[in-house]
């Protein structure tokens, strides 16, 4: 069994440029979210896809923008990338039905990014 | 909004010792709290979670968390630290923000095991 897996492990960009990164849930799972884990922090929540709609988004600005396809994958982008953007981004799934307060996400093992 | 504090950024046990890493949390409904860890260039493993059936929650690998509302706390523990615990650890609360459910991660606390 599958579990998250995201695309690449690590990308080195230039600041300005478009990232794409790309995460598969675990099977079973028809919800994605993003988070983005800056070096010495914990992870922040980014936004939230399910059935291929943007269902919630945390404090970032409309640079980050995503995607969740009909296999329920998803993908992040991120446009006009400024050092700031230098982090681990990871992708945890959920299953809608059964995801209670107390169900845990399962993560991926994340992108490193790295603007310069 | 609910958030979670971690004290210590950084803490330090011999091996054989006691791991004791702090979480307090701040909330205004009864918490769902998580305990997950991170080891180097990989993603966040789920430790244990606190679902209210009991104060005190065991998970994985030895840690235990004990559910403390008088101090709104929940604080991990190992009796006895290894070398392969060595990583980085984190404190979570649930919510749910409209539609969707969403963690809050506190800033972590980097845990050293000296032999």
């Amino acid at each position: 069994d599958a579990g998250v897996t995201q695309s690449p492990t690590h990308l080195i960009k230039t600041r300005g440029q478009q990232v794409t990164l790309r995460c598969s849930p675990k099977s079973g799972h028809d919800t994605v979210s993003w988070y983005q884990q800056a070096l010495g922090q914990g992870p922040q929540f980014i936004f939230q896809y399910y059935e291929e709609e943007e269902r919630q988004r945390g404090n970032f600005p409309d640079r980050f923008s995503g995607h969740q396809f009909p296999n329920y994958s998803s993908e992040l982008n991120v446009n006009a990338l400024l050092l700031g953007d230098s982090a681990l981004y990871l992708c945890a799934s959920s299953s809608r039905q059964t995801s209670s307060y107390n169900s845990p996400l399962h993560f991926g093992n994340g992108t490193r990014l790295t603007v310069t | 909004a609910q958030s979670v504090t971690q004290l210590g950024s950084h803490v330090s046990v011999s091996e054989g010792a006691l791991v004791l890493l702090r979480c307090n949390y701040s909330s205004s409904v009864p918490p769902y709290l998580f305990w997950y860890v991170q080891y180097p260039n990989q993603g966040l493993q789920l430790l244990l979670k606190y679902t209210s059936a009991a104060t005190l929650v065991k998970g994985i690998n030895g840690f235990e968390a004990e559910f403390k509302k008088s101090e709104t706390s929940f604080h991990l523990t190992k009796p006895s630290a290894h070398m392969s615990d060595a990583a980085e650890y984190f404190c979570a609360v649930s919510a749910y923000s409209g539609s969707a459910r969403q963690l809050t991660f506190g800033s972590g606390t980097q845990l050293t095991v000296l032999p």
